[in-house]
């Protein structure tokens, strides 16, 4: 299996600019899920999908940020516009089904907001 | 709410010598208890897990046992190589919807 993937690997962009990061999870798992990850706060859960479905956005830091799962083989992680403080490795994963399961995290997307 | 503790790295050692990377947990129920690690620039891999009290994950010579009474799953290798350089994170699966919750992580760095 392929894995988790991500694209872009690596993303630099100025203020004010939309970014958005993709996301395809291992076939047949039903969850997913997007982290982000800096020095400052560590490891953060962002959103949470079981079946395409978001069960969990407390994470999303505010309007700027949204996330879609149009079907059960992508998502996408959308900000804008982008800040500096956004600058960070976001992580998708999957897991086979919810958040009791094992995860398997895709490479990252770095993420440099000028 | 639930929530895992770690200890603050990083944690340098040299070439075969003993790890021990010391993680407690707080929780409601009984949750699973996972040891994921990060080698630089990639995501984070599981390790090893356990599932149940007094259960012991293993894989690639490190160890963990799941311990009620103390509430810990303390990760420990015999004999650590350079190729074990890498970030670990403590992770249960708990809070309000069932998810991951992970510990700070602890920066280990092995020395030839």
């Amino acid at each position: 299996d392929a894995g988790v993937i991500q694209s872009p690997r690596h993303e630099v962009t100025e203020m004010g600019q939309e970014v958005t990061l993709r996301c395809k999870p291992i076939s047949g798992h039903n969850s997913l899920f997007w982290y982000r990850q800096t020095m400052m706060r560590g490891l953060e859960l962002l959103i949470y999908f079981n079946n395409n479905v978001p069960i969990d956005d407390s994470g999303m830091p505010e309007d700027r940020f949204s996330a879609k799962m149009p079907n059960a083989s992508f998502s996408t992680l959308k900000i804008q516009p982008s800040e500096p403080r956004d600058s960070a490795v976001y992580f998708c994963a999957s897991s086979e089904r919810g958040g009791r399961e094992t995860q398997y995290f895709g490479p990252g997307t770095r993420l440099l907001v000028l | 709410g639930d929530s895992v503790t770690q200890m603050e790295g990083p944690v340098t050692l040299s070439e075969e010598a003993f790890l021990t990377i010391n993680c407690t947990y707080t929780a409601t129920g009984y949750p699973s208890l996972f040891w994921y690690v990060q080698y630089p620039g990639e995501g984070l891999q599981l390790l090893l897990k356990a599932t149940k009290a007094d259960d012991k994950g293993s894989n690639k010579g490190f160890e963990a046992t799941y311990r009620k009474e103390t509430t810990s799953f303390h990760l420990e290798k015999g004999s650590v190589q350079v190729s074990d350089s890498a970030v670990y994170f403590c992770a249960l699966n708990g809070g309000s919807q069932g998810n991951l919750i992970f510990g700070k992580g602890t920066k280990l760095s092995v020395k030839p």
